[in-house]
């Protein structure tokens, strides 16, 4: 089966200017988060979505960052304007529902540089 | 903050031996579970262990949770050189499947 696809992999901007990311979800799953990895550290969760519906956004700095996922599969992620301290790995990662491992799989991840 | 955080920071063994990683949380918790992230990828499920199991056997991986210390171990057996990469407990407070990971443990096996 397909795994999370992410695009692009990497992306080099400076500070003030926006950026976005892509996710692709495997097919069938759900639910479906960001994950901010700053360099040396573990994810933090962004946002969690169900469907199109969002779960848990309490981690998101809402002033830059936006997200959505208008048709419950793919998701796109958002930062206007950009600072230095958003560098990291952005990880896009899907579950389903009612697995009892409750597994997530995770995509290659966007590696940003803000410069 | 991170609610978990891995000790130790950084392991390095020689091929064939053990590796134990350790993870402590905060607050009470519905499972844990444990990552593995190779250099420059995306993180892999290994296993999850439930508030009320105590020790979990997956292949060469034993995991063990202490929620009375809420403390957790990861046992790699055996290790090999392909074994080599972070390893991230994530913890589950709310039963949504939310995870809220540790700062990992860096594995260096050396052949």
């Amino acid at each position: 089966e397909a795994g999370v696809a992410q695009s692009p992999r990497y992306k080099i901007i400076e500070k003030r200017q926006s950026v976005a990311f892509w996710c692709n979800p495997i097919s069938g799953h759900a639910t479906l988060y960001w994950y901010q990895q700053i360099l040396g550290q573990g994810p933090k969760l962004l946002i969690q979505f169900q469907n199109n519906g969002v779960v848990d956004d309490s981690q998101l700095p809402k002033d830059r960052f936006s997200a959505e996922r208008l048709k419950g599969v793919d998701s796109t992620l958002k930062i206007q304007p950009a600072k230095l301290e958003d560098s990291a790995v952005y990880l896009c990662a899907s579950s389903l529902p009612l697995d009892p491992q409750e597994t997530q799989y995770f995509g290659p991840g966007t590696r940003l540089l803000v410069l | 903050s991170q609610q978990g955080e891995e000790d130790p920071q950084a392991l390095s063994i020689q091929e064939g031996e053990n590796a134990t990683m350790n993870c402590s949380y905060k607050t009470s918790i519905n499972n844990l579970q444990w990552y593995r992230q190779n250099s420059g990828r995306g993180l892999v499920h290994l296993i999850l262990i439930r508030s009320n199991e105590r020790e979990k056997h997956s292949g060469r991986l034993r995991v063990t949770l202490d929620t009375s210390k809420k403390s957790s171990s990861l046992l790699i057996t055996a290790s090999r050189a392909a074994d080599t990469a972070s390893y991230f407990c994530a913890t589950d407070r709310t039963g949504a499947n939310n995870l809220f990971f540790g700062t990992g443990t860096r594995l260096t096996v050396i052949p």
